[in-house]
């Protein structure tokens, strides 16, 4: 079944250490975002990349970076956490010409640091 | 940039009462979707609007894009509990999304 699968869903690390979030799609799409949210609140756009080697920063600023080697993969790195870096990390996915189908979500990441 | 404004940010309905959610622009909109974020859950697609007037229906929900395509509406008939979550809009712009701020709809005890 085609899906967009984020690791790990829930994450408490202590201030000042390096993190990855991981995101996996296998619908083969060219786009790939990465949100930050507070639960309910608004969506922050971190990254975003239109295919391999293609990675834009968003409107968010959240000292993260991303890597886009394969389609399929887009992993989110924290170099050093912050307790303001707290909140929960989505992961999404859209097709290149099919705005129709809207974007895919993962479940999420929730970070905490302490 | 394109900036899109959701009304009202909660609304609080008792079950089996109509929830409205509204976006709005200043500018005009190629297009809007709609998503639903259960609680404590991922937003989920379940639209998207294009056309001018344009009303479509799933089930108890309906959507519609204004003539003048700055504004657009979600109604809810007769909500039930499964209803419960955040409803947001979004709008493409510059090949990113640009989405409103969500309008929580709570059910009353």
């Amino acid at each position: 079944e085609a899906d967009i699968y984020q690791t790990p869903r829930y994450l408490v690390i202590g201030t000042g250490k390096k993190i990855t979030l991981e995101c996996s799609q296998t619908m083969g799409h060219d786009k790939m975002y990465w949100y930050q949210q507070d639960p309910g609140m608004e969506l922050h756009l971190i990254h975003y990349s239109y295919g391999v080697n293609s990675t834009e920063k968003g409107d968010l600023s959240s000292e993260s970076t991303v890597s886009r080697i394969r389609t399929e993969h887009f992993p989110l790195t924290l170099e050093s956490a912050r307790p303001s870096h707290t909140s929960q990390y989505l992961c999404a996915s859209s097709e290149i010409g099919q705005a129709w189908r809207g974007y895919t979500f993962g479940s999420g990441t929730r970070l905490t640091v302490v | 940039g394109q900036q899109v404004m959701q009304i009202p940010q909660y609304q609080h309905v008792q079950e089996g009462e109509d929830f409205t959610t509204y976006c709005n622009s200043s500018t005009t909109l190629s297009n809007i979707q709609w998503y639903k974020q259960r609680p404590g859950g991922h937003p989920v697609f379940l639209i998207q609007l294009v056309k001018s007037g344009e009303v479509k229906k799933q089930k108890r929900l309906t959507f519609q894009f204004g003539e003048a395509k700055k504004n657009s509406s979600l109604h809810i008939t007769a909500t039930q509990t499964t209803d419960v979550g955040t409803y947001f809009c979004a709008t493409d712009s510059n090949y990113q999304l640009i989405w409103g701020a969500g309008t929580k709809l709570i059910i009353k005890p």
